[in-house]
This record gives structure tokens, sequence and C-alpha cells, in this order.
């Protein structure tokens, strides 16, 4: 069973349209990541919650933000899409306790922008 | 030096051979290092881990060969079967902290059966 659930799958929005994806996790996980793949590259690190402290890269462009309402929840919103953002787009979670630092990765949102 | 850069960018290895992925790393901060097994339309999953206090890690059929000195780390898949076909990804983390992922650009697999 899924651990980590993007919805959707696939999203196409319009240039400048802005565009909500979503992750959900069921495994009470404490941190959650968002990173964005592009076409054979390594995926990049946008943002992430440490519980509900929200902590944003440096070079992540004002045009993406954050929501993260509870433990299982966590959302991207993109608030003004351009062509370059295209992408894949990965949740991620991690354990907070403990010496384990794997990430468990859902199967990631596609989004194009026409 | 927050890089962590990966080779070959693809392989294409007979069924039964030895693949072998390679990385290497700058930060000397890093002390986990993780690879990552992704399918198409799925998300990565951790294949295999190290820390740099062993030169080897093996699960398997995967072995991880890490050469602290040189800053190098290595993936090395054993009788490599059609399965294995998948996109690989090295990353790099500092095991505190934000334990972010600094991840390799990838290796895209293909074993011909």
């Amino acid at each position: 069973d899924a651990m980590v659930i993007q919805n959707p799958r696939y999203q196409v929005t319009q240039f400048g349209k802005p565009v909500t994806l979503s992750c959900s996790q069921t495994l009470n996980h404490n941190v959650m990541y968002w990173y964005q793949q592009k076409s054979s590259q390594a995926p990049k690190l946008l943002f992430h919650y440490y519980d509900k402290d929200f902590n944003n890269e440096a070079d992540t462009p004002d045009n993406f933000q954050s929501r993260r309402p509870n433990t299982s929840f966590c959302f991207l919103d993109i608030r003004s899409p351009g062509l370059g953002d295209a992408a894949m787009y990965l949740c991620a979670t991690r354990e907070l306790s403990g010496s384990k630092n794997i990430q468990y990765f859902g199967a990631g949102t596609r989004l194009s922008v026409l | 030096q927050q890089q962590v850069k990966q080779s070959p960018q693809s392989l294409i290895v007979q069924k039964g051979g030895i693949s072998i992925i390679n990385c290497a790393y700058e930060n000397t901060a890093f002390d986990y290092f993780p690879w990552y097994q992704q399918f198409p339309g799925k998300g990565p999953a951790l294949l295999i881990a190290i820390r740099p206090d062993v030169s080897e890690k093996k699960e398997g059929r995967f072995t991880i060969s890490f050469n602290k000195s040189a800053k190098q780390f290595s993936l090395h898949i054993m009788d490599s079967q059609p399965g294995d076909s998948a996109t690989y990804f090295c990353a790099a983390s500092i095991d505190s902290g934000t334990y972010k992922y600094i991840f390799g650009t990838g290796t895209r697999l293909k074993v011909l059966a």
C-alpha cells in the first residue's frame, strides 16, 4: 500500500494559472519535503517542513508556496506557473526520531504548463 | 561544494553482468550516502545506504563501495537482471539538522535479456 500519496499524478495548467499539488502520508512522519525534478536532472529540494516549522531553500522562487495543515497533508502551491515550472514534483517524508535518515517518496505529480 | 557528481548518465549491461555507477562529492561534512532506485512512473525508493565509517556494504546483489579519502562511492549490481532496469540516484546528506539530501543527476540503467 502506498505510504506517500501524491495527487494528481498528472496536472496540466495554463501559463499564469495557479495550481495546487497535494501530498498525503500514512507514515505519521514529522518531516515532509517537496522536490522539483526536471527531465534528466537530480531532484532539487524546494522546501521542507520540520513538524510545523517551514524551511525554504534559499533559491526557491517566491512563486512556490507550501501549506501543511496537519501531519498527514502537505500542499505545494504554484501561484503563477511559467513554462519553466513544468517538471515532476516529488513529495517525501522522513521520520523525525531515531537515527534513520530515510526519505520515503511518493510517485510524483507531473506538471505541464501550456 | 554541495554538488554530487554521478556517472555514467546511462548504462547498458547484459543480463548476468555487473553494473557499476559512480558518485563523487566535495563536502567532507556529508556522512550519509543513500542510493535510490526509481522505476518509470514511481517515486524513488531507498535501495541501500552507507555511512563513512565502513568501506563497503552489501545487501544481496547490491554493494556500495566507499572511498573516504577520494570522496567517492559507487554502487555495484552483481548478476544484473532485466528487472533492475531503472534510474539510480546517489545522494549525500549530513546526518543531523535538516537531513537534506543532495542528489546526483541519475543513471539510467538498462539490462538486456
